[in-house]
């Protein structure tokens, strides 16, 4: 069965420096894989996705996702964060089969601090 | 371009009563699908209508059934509601695309509904 893993609960980070919300996955097949905020009792904004083709996908907010197979992760990177980007981050692949179903992981909460 | 909206936003009821949310899917999109999310998890996939038919179902029981309108709108109903049911509800619409691979499609997601099963 597909599944994806996150395993930081929450990641701290001072405005200006990088930030990296972490993923794996395990797939059988090719994986497709989704990126997708949520603020506060609010629904899932998509950011990125990859399919295939370059490792390196660009998103929304300057948001990018750098896939890499041989360590089965799709790590989500900012070169600059902003408190404004302080929200729930989800990462997503999809089942398998005939439609398009996700599933998500447990989310990582990233704070950005003034 | 409207995006996908949900209706109501917040809901309370009662253990054994029944629910219907709905959902409008973004502009030229044709399929929708539920989500569930509890307090402090990720989204749980309930089912997806396509073509006005259920074209797959996740793991929730029978009280959990569903309906797309021949506008692609949405309707998802719970009966007999246990407080377990209390979670954000969530639609997603895509569009699925002929010649591409299923599952490339982006699912766009609404703002929610919120039950609160007393």
């Amino acid at each position: 069965a597909q599944s994806v893993a996150q395993p930081e609960d929450q990641v701290n980070v001072a405005e200006g420096n990088p930030l990296t919300v972490k993923c794996t996955y395990s797939v059988s097949g090719n994986p497709y894989l989704f990126w997708y905020v949520q603020y506060p009792n609010r629904g899932l904004q998509f950011l990125l996705k990859y399919i295939t083709g370059d490792n390196l996908v660009k998103g929304s907010y300057g948001f990018e996702a750098e896939f890499n197979k041989s360590q089965t992760s799709f790590h989500l990177k900012k070169p600059s964060a902003l408190v404004s980007d302080s929200a729930l981050y989800f990462c997503a692949v999809r089942d398998g089969g005939a439609t398009n179903k996700l599933i998500f992981g447990t989310g990582t909460l990233l704070a950005v601090q003034p | 371009d409207a995006g996908v909206t949900q209706s109501p936003t917040h809901l309370i009821k009662t253990r054994g009563q029944q629910v219907t949310l709905r959902c409008s899917p973004k502009s030229g999109h044709d399929t929708v699908s539920w989500y569930q999310q509890a307090l402090g998890q990720g989204p749980q996939f309930i089912f997806q209508y396509y073509e006005e038919e259920e074209r797959q179902r996740g793991n929730f029981p029978d009280r959990f059934s569903g309906h797309q309108f021949p506008n692609y709108s949405s309707e998802l109903n719970v009966n007999a509601l246990l407080l377990g049911d209390s979670a954000l509800y969530l639609c997603a619409s895509s569009l699925a695309q002929p010649g591409l691979a299923v599952g490339t499609d982006t699912q766009y997601f609404g703002p929610g509904t919120r039950l609160t099963v007393l």
